[in-house]
């Protein structure tokens, strides 16, 4: 119940379009959806994350899309670049809980072609 | 700059060697954490700390050992019982522990030889 699972694990994209990486989670008790932007030997950094109150949340070329019903929310990257070419985290956690822990997915390495 | 500063970025031991991760913070956060990063498995936690003085297990804990003695260092001993210790380890913080967004350091990647 405590798993994040994502998909795809690699993921090829042209310049110019749209990635799209899905995560789905087990506990509904989660209320806190981010995604994380990793790039080689660095770590990661928090970019957009969406409360389950809301279906959708963009910000520039990101946007998050949320399906209460269906435990499932995904990352759109608009218009995609070379410069996104990293690796992304979805992680899932409960705000009401005694601590924040992030339980993240497994990853995927996105790699956009020029 | 305030941020997490994680050294070396590089540490190389040999087997049945304790080795010790360095973390510190200046962002002022309660709350600090030890991941585990591994190909195709995620970032795992490994510790996590929510106050001075006081640390709980995560999920992987075993092998590794923390203290947290000052609110701005978080370290992490690997010890000779971990069983596969080569991996790239992220330290974090979050401004409390029920705060939403954590921020990351740079990390530290162990290879054991």
């Amino acid at each position: 119940q405590q798993q994040v699972k994502q998909s795809p694990q690699s993921l090829i994209v042209q310049k110019g379009g749209i990635s799209i990486i899905n995560c789905a989670y087990e506990n509904t008790a989660f209320d806190y959806f981010p995604w994380y932007q990793q790039f080689p030997g660095k770590g990661p950094a928090l970019l957009i994350a969406i409360r389950p109150d809301v279906s959708e949340k963009k910000e520039g070329r990101f946007t998050i899309s949320f399906n209460k019903s269906a435990k499932q929310f995904s990352l759109h990257i608009m218009d995609s670049q070379p410069g996104d070419s990293a690796t992304y985290f979805c992680a899932a956690s409960r705000e009401g809980g005694a601590t924040n822990k992030l339980i993240f997915g497994t990853g995927t390495l996105l790699a956009v072609q020029p | 700059d305030g941020g997490i500063t994680q050294s070396p970025k590089y540490l190389f031991r040999k087997e049945g060697q304790n080795v010790t991760l360095s973390c510190e913070q200046n962002l002022n956060h309660d709350a600090m954490y030890w991941y585990r990063q591994d190909p195709g498995q995620g970032l795992r936690l490994i510790y996590y700390s929510q106050i001075v003085n006081d640390f709980q297990k995560g999920d992987i804990a075993e092998g590794y050992s923390v203290s947290r003695e000052k609110k701005e260092s978080f370290p992490l001993t690997v010890t000779s019982a971990q069983k596969n210790p080569t991996a790239f380890y992220l330290c974090a913080s979050s401004k409390t522990p029920v705060a939403t967004e954590a921020f990351f350091g740079q990390g530290t990647r162990l290879t054991v030889v």
